[in-house]
């Protein structure tokens, strides 16, 4: 039973344009969400969060939308850069995001010169 | 560094032998996690530390998985009787919980197992 999904293997954007990494969960009390970024032979690396109270957080160029009535979030990166390339893992815990981490399975960002 | 740090990088076992990865946190990260990404999959949960209190074993696969946190420091997963299925690469991460607006983790680069 996969609580956290990303139905996306691969993404290819074009530089300059936006990208839109999506994620579903079925856990209602999931409060507390996460995006990492994984490069090849390295560990993730956080990139933006967001707590259930919000329906948005910005952070330069990544912003992450939230709508829990749908239980939908989304990952916007704009403008796409080629460094951006990599695995992107959507997450979610409870209790403020103090308990583990419930990861989807990945979403592959090919940003294109 | 300043990092999570794991060990080794890779490991290449032999099915039936058992095998130790070690995970060296960040100074005064009360949580400890392990984690391990199977191919095509995504980050599976495996054990949770926080402090002293009793760990959550919730994720673990099988008896022939254990882990111990000696001194809330350094902690060591324990592999058993290896079998083919366990090759995947194995994350640490470790917490500071500093608020419930906050709680990001951070993760070491992982050993890669494989079990010939």
């Amino acid at each position: 039973d996969q609580q956290v999904k990303q139905n996306s293997p691969s993404l290819s954007v074009q530089e300059g344009r936006i990208s839109i990494l999506n994620c579903d969960y079925t856990n209602s009390m999931f409060d507390y969400f996460l995006w990492y970024k994984k490069y090849p032979a390295e560990g993730p690396t956080f990139l933006i969060s967001i707590s259930s109270i919000k329906d948005k957080n910005e952070d330069g160029r990544f912003t992450v939308f939230l709508n829990k009535s749908a239980k939908h979030l989304s990952l916007h990166i704009v403008p796409s850069q080629p460094g951006d390339s990599a695995v992107y893992f959507c997450a979610a815990s409870k209790q403020g995001g103090s308990e583990k981490l419930v990861f989807g399975k990945g979403t592959k960002l090919t940003v294109n010169p | 560094g300043a990092g999570v740090s794991q060990s080794p990088s890779n490991k290449v076992t032999e099915k039936g032998k058992d095998v130790e990865l070690r995970c060296d946190p960040i100074s005064g990260h009360t949580a400890l996690y392990w984690y391990r990404q199977s191919l095509g999959q995504g980050l599976e949960f495996l054990i949770y530390f926080q402090g002293n209190s009793a760990p959550d074993k919730s994720g673990l696969p099988s008896d022939r998985f254990s882990a111990e946190r000696t001194g809330g420091s350094v902690s060591t997963l324990t592999i058993q009787r290896t079998q083919q299925e366990d090759s995947a690469v194995y994350l640490c991460a470790t917490q500071r919980y500093v608020s419930p607006a906050y709680n990001e983790q951070f993760f070491g680069p992982g050993t890669r197992l494989t079990v010939l």
